[in-house]
């Protein structure tokens, strides 16, 4: 089975914190994707990564910045929390071509 | 880039009913169009796909119907149960690079009343 890990459950951070939100996947997968969930806004697309290396922005990228050194991990970074940041962030990954994408279990962020 | 809408946002139905959610897309170079299932507290699940060079696909209670022309695609469940109360997700993406890009609909959250 696939397995999309995120390194936290549920966080909670100073306004003005640099926080890293960590998503490993274990099945070589080119796709990995950063979403925030709101209620009533849907899974909204933070960035996307197609490679080692490579980045594309989504809807919402300001705020926020991504890294991706390593296939099997994709990092998305707080350069500096605010409070309309909290949300529930789903990290995802999928292979090439049109196949499944398959999601972490979410990190529910809360900046104070 | 790709514009996923999505309608209702809200569905009520009775057990036993259909339910049908509808959703559009811009880019007419999306290919791949995915159904996600969310149910309370648990992570989106895939439930259905359906590729540009198909119009229709049905697994049990559940089919997906693609229409390239118009740019919309829906997904319809029959003899609905409790159990399919969730937020449901469409989805579209094209293929390759930069365009493997997901990008998702508000979502629909379906109510089966017993």
């Amino acid at each position: 089975d696939v397995k999309v890990t995120q390194s936290s459950r549920y966080l909670v951070k100073r306004t003005g914190e640099k926080v890293f939100l960590e998503c490993v996947q274990d099945m070589d997968h080119e796709n990995m994707f950063w979403y925030r969930q709101d209620p009533g806004l849907g899974l909204r697309l933070i960035y996307f990564s197609y490679d080692v290396k490579m980045k594309e922005k989504g809807d919402i990228p300001e705020g926020y910045s991504v890294s991706r050194e390593k296939k099997e991990r994709f990092s998305l970074i707080l350069e500096s929390a605010s409070t309309n940041q909290t949300s529930m962030y789903l990290c995802a990954s999928r292979g090439g071509g049109n196949t499944e994408a398959f999601f972490g279990q979410g990190t529910r962020l809360t900046v104070v | 880039g790709e514009n996923v809408e999505q309608h209702p946002s809200t569905l009520s139905v009775q057990e036993g009913d259909s339910a049908v959610i509808k959703c559009t897309y811009s880019d007419s170079a999306s290919n791949y169009f995915p159904w996600y299932k969310q149910e309370l507290g648990k992570r989106p699940q895939l439930i259905i796909d359906i590729r540009s060079n198909v119009g229709e696909k049905k697994d049990q209670r559940i089919a997906v119907t693609l229409n390239k022309t118009a740019k919309h695609f829906s997904l319809h469940i029959t003899e609905t149960q409790p159990e399919d109360s969730a937020v449901y997700f469409c989805a579209a993406t094209g293929e390759g690079g930069a365009t493997n890009k997901l990008i998702f609909g508000t979502g629909t959250l379906l109510a089966v009343q017993p």
